[in-house]
């Protein structure tokens, strides 16, 4: 248990279908984060939260839509996904503006586009 | 741009070896570099991390990591290895941008 709690664990989803990932974080963090890892791909960073403004985006198709209420939550809202969508989802989160500090991830949410 | 290398996509050792994962990175500034470790269908676990200070770093499980300012590496390490040690491990660096840059991920086997 990181503190860093991903839901759902599993989403089946069809390409016209819309649904929301959601994270939550319990460690008083400020910056939250939104990762892809695909199989045999590099770790990519898509989104990151600081202090609830979204300070980067990473060139990520506007199927995939971010929300940030408060600095403990954190949604990626989902439509007309793609089947190369399909991947493991993985929220992070960490003290904004110390470098030395180490991310906390969930447990990810491992998404299938049908 | 800051950048991190795992050279070897899968590492194999047998249990009670010593076992060396490799890491190389690029960056501006001082390095702060991590290790990390995914089990199957899991999110990323930190096992340590480098600030500044002793060269030689500890951490969970009997990880270990040296930091080689010359070489620009960062090497993970253990003693012994175990069966319970297979997994995925990543090694991330950040620098003056703070943002957190990981490397592909080097598989490790450990078999009996």
């Amino acid at each position: 248990e990181t503190g860093v709690t991903q839901t759902p664990r599993h989403l089946v989803m069809g390409m016209t279908n819309k649904k929301s990932l959601k994270c939550e974080q319990h460690l008083g963090h400020n910056a939250m984060y939104w990762y892809k890892q695909s199989a045999k791909k590099p770790l990519e960073l898509m989104f990151v939260y600081s202090l609830e403004e979204r300070v980067e985006n990473n060139s990520v198709p506007s199927r995939f839509s971010p929300e940030c209420p408060n600095s403990s939550h954190l949604f990626l809202h989902l439509h007309t996904l793609q089947p190369e969508d399909s991947a493991l989802y993985l929220c992070a989160s960490s003290q904004a503006g110390f470098a030395y500090t180490e991310a906390f991830f969930g447990q990810g949410t491992r998404l299938t586009v049908v | 741009a800051q950048s991190v290398a795992q050279p070897e996509d899968q590492v194999n050792v047998a249990e009670g070896n010593p076992l060396t994962v490799k890491c190389t990175y690029s960056v501006s500034g001082n390095p702060y570099l991590f290790w990390y470790v995914q089990y199957p269908n899991r999110g990323l676990q930190f096992l340590l991390k480098y600030i500044t200070g002793d060269n030689l770093v500890k951490g969970s499980y009997g990880f270990e990591a040296e930091f080689n300012k010359s070489q620009t590496s960062f090497h993970l390490k253990k003693p012994s290895a175990l069966v319970s040690d297979s997994a995925l491990y990543f090694c991330a660096v950040t620098g003056t941008a703070s943002k957190l840059t990981f490397g592909t991920g080097t598989r490790l086997q450990v078999t009996l």
